[in-house]
């Protein structure tokens, strides 16, 4: 079953513009990580935040975590029209193994 | 290699056929997970191994689901018997020991069941 729920479920913005995605998840967790995924290819890692941290950047990727209410941001600035993908927050519960649950992921259109 | 290499790219099978699915992960890496993402959003866990041990299970639908990890090997996915159902893209993923740069995944295998 899908832990995480994401919103919105699509998004479509300017290029230059920033995007935002919000992931909400139902167990405690170890980390949590967010995924691109293009249309038919893989998953792609772009960035892990573990439950102790509460903020991490990674170039235009600003990524939040606050785990007393089980949410997690996703920010990408400056969007640009490759940024065009889908994107999915995966969670490791605690207890859970090291296995991904994955949210229902956001689907992000850059327009030129 | 630094990617996870997953054959073949597409299979279609027959109600009733089998079908085999394979996962080369990266070298070095202790743990392999595969995933079914149907409908394009909703990813599924299956299985994972650490080296060739079953680790976690708990996603296998076991009566016509098996999974592979043996040394010297790429793993496999066998599905027995295949079902409309299990049309999907079939994902491989590695990951070191610890997880904490995230997961390698594969570009999938495309099943289609007719």
């Amino acid at each position: 079953s899908q832990q995480g729920e994401e919103d919105p479920q699509a998004l479509s913005i300017q290029e230059g513009e920033n995007a935002t995605m919000n992931c909400s998840y139902k167990t405690s967790i170890n980390n949590l990580q967010w995924y691109r995924q293009n249309s038919g290819r893989g998953l792609v890692h772009l960035i892990l935040i573990r439950s102790n941290e509460r903020e991490k950047h990674s170039g235009r990727l600003r990524v939040t975590l606050d785990t007393s209410k089980k949410s997690s941001s996703l920010l990408i600035t400056a969007s640009r029209a490759a940024d065009t993908a889908s994107y999915f927050c995966a969670t490791a519960s605690t207890g859970g193994g090291n296995k991904l649950t994955f949210g229902t992921g956001t689907q992000l259109k850059v327009e030129l | 290699g630094e990617e996870v290499a997953q054959t073949p790219k597409h299979l279609v099978r027959g109600e009733g056929q089998k079908a085999k699915l394979y996962c080369a992960p990266i070298k070095g890496h202790s743990y392999v997970f595969w995933y079914q993402q149907v409908l394009k959003n909703e990813f599924k866990f299956l299985i994972s191994f650490q080296n060739e041990n079953v680790f976690d299970e708990t996603g296998m639908p076991k009566e016509r689901f098996s999974a592979k990890c043996l040394p010297n090997s790429p793993c496999s996915l066998e599905i027995q018997a295949t079902k409309l159902e299990d049309s999907a893209v079939y994902f491989c993923a590695s990951s070191q020991w610890t997880g904490s740069n995230g997961y390698t995944f594969g570009s999938g295998t495309r099943l289609t069941v007719v």
